[in-house]
């Protein structure tokens, strides 16, 4: 089945540090990838996705078909990278499927 | 924020009570969706609709129903037949069905009592 998979549903991590969070996937195909992010009082919003390779505040994703994973990593995190993270697929079926999502908290 | 929005924002309902919430988008997108929020869930699809007048069911469509007979709307209809309807509700929609961003609304939350 498919399937996405968050395992952290907490991280809090120091300001400064790097921050990393976790996404796999199973499937056997190429999904198309992205990683959502909800602000405090704020809509959900993409932050990226694979395909367009970019780097949006600070933030980058690799996919490692190998490990069948999609992890978010920032190098020296920030207050107001505070929110919830979502990764999301497409497995081409037309709708997205969500992980459970990771809380991240950083810590002054 | 704007493009996309949700109404009301709050509501409450006794249970037994079927129960509509809107959404309605000026993006002039074709496919709009709803997902349901539950803590430690994440979202859940309930229905999709790629296109004016035919809509999918998603991965949680029991006890719901929708329409989409206007291409900036697509209302959700919670019904009776929903075991555990409390929840917080988000609609969104896409350019196209496939591979594009979604534009979140600003959620609606529904508590039955």
């Amino acid at each position: 089945a498919q399937r996405v998979t968050q395992p952290e549903k907490l991280l809090s991590v120091f300001k400064g540090a790097p921050v990393e969070l976790k996404c796999n996937y199973s499937y056997s195909g190429s999904p198309e990838l992205f990683w959502y992010v909800q602000y405090s009082r704020q809509r959900l919003q993409l932050l990226l996705r694979h395909i367009s390779r970019e780097s949006i505040k600070g933030f980058t994703a690799d996919l490692n078909k190998g490990e069948t994973s999609f992890h978010l990593k920032k190098p020296f995190a920030q207050e107001e990278d505070s929110a919830m993270y979502y990764c999301a697929l497409d497995f081409g079926n037309e709708k997205l499927t969500f992980g459970t999502g990771t809380r991240l908290t950083i810590i002054p | 924020d704007g493009g996309i929005t949700q109404s009301p924002k709050y509501l409450f309902r006794k249970e037994g009570q079927n129960v509509t919430l809107s959404c309605e988008q000026n993006l002039n997108h074709d496919a709009m969706y709803w997902y349901r929020q539950d803590p430690g869930q994440g979202l859940r699809l309930i229905y999709y609709s790629q296109i004016v007048n035919d809509f999918q069911k998603g991965d949680i469509a029991e006890g719901y129903s929708v329409s989409r007979e206007k291409k900036e709307s697509f209302p959700l209809t919670v019904t009776s037949a929903q075991k555990n309807p409390t929840a917080f509700y988000l609609c969104a929609s896409s350019i196209r069905p496939t591979g594009d961003e979604q534009y979140f609304g600003p959620g609606t939350r529904l508590t039955v009592t």
